[in-house]
């Protein structure tokens, strides 16, 4: 079947643009995670949500981030005035959650430039 | 507290030698320990993970070794292969406000030289 979409896969922007970053995840799948990777840095946790809530949130960095899931399906994360620190591959991935050892499925991610 | 610690950045192996990357943690709450295999433009995928109860799982050349006393976990590759070059993300897991929440470490860069 199909597996974790992200789009765009690339996309460059101008600083102080906003910017807006799509996952279709597995259906089905009622957990959905974002998470950011930049050089060095490993996966930062961003944010995750079961159904439409999101229980957790800490992992934003800062209010110019937020992300919101409708139908339990898609998921946007939405960065307002980019700046060149945002720069980086935001990754999703999505997950049954029914029991501890239910797999992240990844998306290959959006790459994210800002110039 | 939770964070995962991972080294090295990078390894250079042989072929066919054994390739090991380190995490440790903090928080006793983590119950799931996956590691993650990424490869140049495509999303991590699972490799293979351990719960606390035991102390070692192996899967064809991969084993992940696992001291809970010391809150350590480490990936083993045996006769490692060129095709073995990606980088490895470990992780831990705990059930939190209804879901599983991933903390990662930061990655190693595995290079299998031919």
């Amino acid at each position: 079947g199909a597996g974790v979409s992200q789009s765009p896969s690339n996309k460059v922007t101008e600083k102080g643009k906003d910017v807006e970053l799509r996952c279709d995840p597995i259906s089905g799948h009622t957990a959905l995670y974002w998470y950011r990777q930049s050089l060095g840095q490993g996966l930062e946790f961003l944010i995750y949500f079961q159904g439409n809530s999101a229980p957790d949130k800490s992992g934003l960095p800062s209010d110019r981030f937020s992300a919101e899931r409708t139908g339990g399906s898609v998921s946007t994360l939405t960065i307002q005035r980019t700046q060149q620190e945002d720069s980086a591959v935001y990754l999703c991935a999505s997950s049954l959650a029914r029991t501890y050892n239910s797999p992240l499925h990844f998306g290959n991610g959006t790459r994210l430039t800002v110039t | 507290q939770q964070q995962v610690k991972q080294s090295p950045q990078s390894l250079i192996v042989q072929k066919g030698g054994i390739s090991i990357i380190n995490c440790a943690y903090e928080n006793t709450a983590f119950d799931y320990f996956p590691w993650y295999q990424q490869f140049p433009g495509k999303g991590p995928a699972l490799l293979i993970a351990i719960r606390p109860d035991v102390s070692e799982k192996k899967e064809g050349r991969f084993t992940i070794s696992f001291n809970k006393s010391a809150k350590q976990f480490s990936l083993h590759i045996m006769d490692s292969q060129p095709g073995d070059s990606a980088t490895y993300f470990c992780a831990a897991s705990a059930y939190t406000s209804g879901t599983y929440k991933y903390i990662f470490g930061t990655g190693t860069r595995l290079k299998v030289l031919a």
